[in-house]
């Protein structure tokens, strides 16, 4: 069985600072791997998609890079907002997709 | 455009009922999704449907099933409420299959077994 892991679980980050959150995954063989961001009660909506192809993909001020050699994804925010605040997962695509347990992020203003 | 609607967005049900839950995905897409969402052990892989076929299903007992109609809209059932059933399912639509495309996902319907 496939394992997506999030490390930390939590995180807690004063307004204006960069961060990046961290997702490891056992097998290689991903066919893509996407972020998502989920606020309380609510649905997942979709952040950044990496094909298996590209090593990174970038909107406004979310980075995301893909390592398939070492089982590895960051999500880097850039100069972090209250709104921020969050859980994100990541979700690795192999015959179907594997979640991670996810970041609980923080931004205090 | 729309995005995927997922209905009711809220259902209590007593332990033993069934229940069923709809999915409308996004026009065009013809990738169906199922998720059950818990604090515990976050997200499970339910079934997928694509062009009204169950193409690959996940670790749950029989009592979970699906189907898929042939305008994409999908519907999820469970019966024999347990109370260990009491979740957030998420449906999640793509243009031919989310390891290709991705996941677009719906609100959630929230069950809660009493």
């Amino acid at each position: 069985k496939q394992e997506v892991t999030q490390i930390p679980a939590a995180l807690s980050v004063p307004e204006g600072e960069n961060l990046v959150l961290n997702c490891s995954f056992t097998d290689s063989a991903i066919y893509n791997l996407q972020w998502f961001r989920q606020d309380p009660g609510k649905g997942l909506t979709s952040l950044l998609l990496i094909q298996s192809s590209q090593r990174e993909q970038t909107s406004g001020r979310l980075n995301a890079s893909l390592d398939k050699s070492s089982g590895r994804s960051t999500l880097y925010i850039a100069a972090s907002q209250p709104g921020d605040s969050a859980t994100y997962l990541c979700a690795a695509a192999y015959n179907q997709f594997y979640f991670g347990t996810g970041t609980s992020l923080t931004v205090i203003p | 455009k729309a995005g995927v609607t997922q209905t009711p967005r809220y259902l209590i049900k007593t332990r033993g009922q069934q229940v069923t839950l709809s999915c409308s995905p996004i026009s065009g897409h013809r990738s169906v999704s199922w998720y059950q969402q818990t604090p515990g052990q976050g997200l499970q892989f339910l079934f997928e449907y694509f062009s009204e076929t169950q193409r690959n299903k996940g670790n749950f007992p029989g009592r979970f099933s699906g189907r898929q109609f042939s305008n994409s809209r999908s519907e999820m059932n469970v019966s024999t409420l347990e109370l260990g059933d009491s979740a957030l399912y998420l449906c999640a639509s793509s243009l031919v299959g989310g390891i290709d495309y991705g996941y677009t996902f719906g609100s959630g319907t929230r069950l809660t077994v009493v």
